[in-house]
Formats: structure tokens, sequence, C-alpha cells
């Protein structure tokens, strides 16, 4: 049963243009969700995240959407650069931020993001 | 902040073999650290939970016997793969968060892996 998706496993997008990577989940309990890069043979690079309370998170080029009630959120990278080629993984999580407790986060199947120069 | 590291990063050995994979907090005290793999164009998966001091906390399906889990500091977590065998072969990752109270996030900040080969 996989709780967290990403339905396309990859997409190719201009340099300069918006890249939309997409994440959906099943269990209503998530209530904090994040974005990894990753490169071949490297562990994931921690991107940005965002608590259920908010819709929205922004930092730099890197902007995160929630939207809780179709259980969706995207990662908007603009412009994109071909430094941003990676695989982008989405990861979800019941802990709150700031709140007790370590738990753990279930991680979608992976984007795999290639920006054309 | 927020490096942690991993040796190796990468190991060949023989089936039969036991192989020991280190992960540590750099810079912070690390109070829970994760074990992860990854096949091939696939996601990673939750192989445990380490807390310091206490004895970890295992995924449905993962041998806890054969996958053997330290976590004796804030700083040091290790796994020991026992009685290596082929389908062992695979990309081990750890993560670990912060010490809460900190006034930092539990985000988890992930090693470079270890990419491990059983003949």
């Amino acid at each position: 049963d996989q709780q967290v998706k990403q339905n396309s496993p990859s997409l190719s997008v201009q340099e300069g243009r918006i890249s939309i990577l997409n994440c959906d989940y099943t269990n209503s309990m998530f209530d904090y969700f994040l974005w990894y890069k990753k490169y071949p043979a490297e562990g994931p690079t921690f991107l940005i995240s965002i608590s259920s309370i908010k819709d929205k998170n922004e930092d730099g080029r890197f902007t995160v959407f929630l939207n809780k009630s179709a259980k969706h959120l995207s990662l908007h990278i603009v412009p994109s650069q071909p430094g941003d080629s990676a695989v982008y993984f989405c990861a979800a999580s019941t802990i709150k931020p700031a709140s007790k407790g370590t738990y753990k986060y279930i991680f979608g199947t992976g984007t795999r993001l290639k920006v054309l120069a | 902040g927020a490096v942690v590291s991993q040796h190796p990063s990468w190991v060949i050995c023989k089936s039969g073999t036991s192989v020991k994979i280190e992960c540590r907090s750099l810079d912070f005290q690390a109070t829970t650290m994760f074990w992860y793999r990854q096949f091939p164009k696939q996601s990673l998966m939750l192989m445990a939970t380490s807390n310091e001091g206490s004895k970890a906390t295992y995924e449905q399906g993962v041998e806890k016997d054969k996958f053997l889990i330290n976590h004796a500091s804030l700083t040091l977590s290790t796994l020991t793969v026992t009685s290596a065998h082929p389908e062992d072969s695979s990309f081990y990752i750890c993560s670990a968060t912060r010490v809460w109270g900190s006034g930092l996030s539990d985000t988890q900040y992930f090693g470079p892996g270890t990419r491990l080969t059983v003949l």
C-alpha cells in the first residue's frame, strides 16, 4: 500500500521554465511534508518542507503548495536550471514541527527531473 | 551545519561475511537515526529507527537478527549486515534528526549512502 505517490516517474523541462513536481498521499494523518533532491549514489538533500497549517511555503526558487482537501502537494522550481536535474522525492510524516518526538517519513517513489539547456 | 557522514561509501564482500556501516552526525547531536535501503529506481525503504541508548525499532519484514543496529552515542549509529548474501546487495542510507529543543525542526538529514555488493 503506497501511502505517498509520485505518479510521474520523469519530467523534462527547458532551462528557465517552471518545473512542477506532484505528489499525492492517502493518509489524512500526515501533517508534515518535505521534498528532497537526490543525485545517483548520494544521499537525499533536504529542499523544503511544509506543515499542514500552511498551504504554501517558499524558499528562493522553490515553492511547495499543499492542498489538504485533495491530499496533494506540489513543488515548483522557477526558473529551472540544469543543476536541478536530479530525482526528487516527496515525503510525509505525522510529526508536527517543534513538537516532541520524531516520527518516520514515508517517501514517494521519486520523479526524475531533467532540465534541458 | 547538519552534516551526516557514512563509512564506507562502498563495500564488496563475500557471501556469508558480515559488514558494518557507520553513520555519524558530524556537527550536531542526533536523538534519532534512521536506516533506509534503496533498490535501483525505487523509493527509500525505511528499515529501522534507532534511538540513542535504546533498542532499534524495525519495520515489518526487516529481520532484526540480520540487520543489527547499535546507537551507542548521540553522534554514531552502526548497521551490521550479518551473514550477507547477494540479495542484501543494495544502497544503504542513514539519516539523523537533531536533538529536540534546539529550536530546529525534526527534518531528517541524510548521509551520502553506502553501496553494498555481496558476491
